[in-house]
């Protein structure tokens, strides 16, 4: 069966700081992947969407950036941390319209 | 418009009570509906796909409406386990691979 992991579960990083979360999928071949945030009280926001290795695509302006260097991997990053990037991020993955989410991460930047 | 939309809610019941949740959508092109179960703090987590003909997965029956553009979730005999979001999920107008959208949820409490 397939599994989704995200880590860190939660993390509490400063404005500008640098971010790295990671997605790791198991059970499964060439999966689209997804990185949504949802803030506090608001809808899911799909952020980055991937339907190979090495190709990502941008739904939001941001300054987050995506990679997938291999087939079941998901990394989210971030070179500066805004107040704005604060929510609850969370990654999935498909092969078709149905989309299983991992865990997530709580990310707060005070 | 929002592209789907659901009324937040919250919506309390007793316990083993019938409560029905509707949301609209806006593109018409849409293919793919689904209801995402959301507890709190937690990930979503698919409930169920919602079919043209209707569906049921015991105590929990989805309907769509193409021509209204509307979608429902019935659940029958709430159980207090049932209290969560409930999200109403349609494939999205871009060309993100599968990619969906979100409702924004509607909030259920079911109480002793």
């Amino acid at each position: 069966s397939q599994t989704i992991h995200q880590w860190p579960a939660t993390l509490v990083q400063p404005v500008g700081s640098p971010l790295s979360l990671e997605c790791t999928v198991e059970g499964t071949s060439n999966p689209n992947l997804y990185w949504y945030r949802q803030a506090a009280g608001r809808g899911l926001q799909l952020l980055f969407y991937s339907v190979g290795i090495g190709q990502i695509s941008s739904e939001v302006p941001q300054n987050l950036s995506a990679s997938r260097p291999q087939d079941r991997q998901f990394i989210l990053s971030s070179k500066k941390l805004l107040l704005s990037d604060s929510g609850f991020y969370l990654c999935a993955w498909s092969t078709t319209y149905e989309q299983y989410f991992g865990p997530g991460t709580r990310l707060t930047v005070t | 418009r929002k592209e789907v939309e659901q009324d937040p809610g919250p919506f309390n019941v007793p316990e083993g009570a019938t409560v029905a949740f509707n949301c609209t959508y806006s593109n018409s092109a849409s293919q793919s509906f689904f209801w995402y179960r959301q507890d709190c703090r937690k990930e979503p987590k698919l409930l169920m796909s919602v079919y043209s003909s209707g569906n049921e997965d015991g105590r929990f029956t989805a309907q769509l409406n193409r021509a209204s553009q509307y979608i429902s979730l019935l659940i029958r005999d709430s159980k207090l386990s049932d209290s969560a979001t409930y999200l109403c999920v349609v494939t999205s107008n871009s060309n993100s691979g599968y990619a969906l959208n979100f409702g924004k949820g509607t909030s259920l409490l079911v109480t002793p």
